[in-house]
């Protein structure tokens, strides 16, 4: 079975400040990863994916993540903090065995406070 | 608008009364499934569904019913809701393989007294 673990519960930075989220994974092979943001009262959102292609991937709103594969990790990262960033974010991997993605397992979430 | 739809958005209901919560997408996707959400607990699988009339369980299926007789809707129903399955809810749904990431809903927000 595959897993993430979300290394911080909380992370608390400056406005204006870069911004490190750790998520490490667990797999026998190269899987797909997301990160997802949940804002107070709201669901869940797709910040960005990885599915073998790139490494460094791109997402929405600032954030990117790097696949290192050496050290089993996919850190998220944004270089500026911003106030509207306050969220808890989520490292996801799809498993499966018939198609792959029956089952979305989900780190225990990581809860970004932004201090003015 | 590509979303996936749940109703209600808020629900507080009684032991052992049944209910149901709603789930509609419009992407024409083949898989759906439905999570809780619980503080310390994080995200848990229910029940999820490949396809019309395929259905299976996931991590916490014990009191829960699922159905899939369209595509598009995939109502999760409480035949006789307890206080341990107060929680919030969350339906998703996404092409078969998933690379293209998942659509989730806004979510339920269920209280069982």
């Amino acid at each position: 079975a595959q897993s993430v673990t979300q290394l911080d519960s909380h992370v608390s930075v400056s406005e204006g400040t870069p911004v490190l989220l750790r998520c490490n994974y667990s797999s026998s092979y190269s899987p797909s990863l997301f990160w997802y943001v949940q804002h107070p009262n709201k669901g869940l959102q797709l910040l960005l994916k990885y599915t073998s292609a790139a490494t460094l991937v791109k997402g929405i709103n600032g954030f990117e993540a790097e696949f290192k594969k050496s050290e089993t990790s996919f850190h998220l990262t944004k270089p500026s903090a911003h106030m509207s960033d306050a969220a808890e974010y989520f490292c996801v991997v799809p498993e499966g065995s018939n198609f792959g993605n029956e089952k979305l397992t989900f780190g225990t979430g990581t809860r970004l406070t932004i201090i003015p | 608008e590509a979303q996936v739809t749940q109703n209600p958005r808020y629900l507080i209901t009684v032991t052992g009364k049944k209910l149901t919560v709603t789930c509609s997408q419009n992407m024409n996707h083949e898989y759906m499934s439905w999570y809780r959400q619980d503080p310390g607990l994080g995200l848990r699988q229910i029940y999820y569904s490949m396809n019309v009339e395929v259905t299976d369980k996931g991590d916490v299926p014990e009191g829960y019913k699922v159905s899939r007789k369209e595509k598009r809707n995939f109502p999760l129903i409480l035949e006789s809701p307890s206080p341990n399955q107060t929680s919030l809810y969350f339906c998703a749904s996404s092409p078969i393989g998933g690379v293209g990431g998942y659509t989730f809903g806004s979510g339920t927000r269920l209280t069982v007294v």
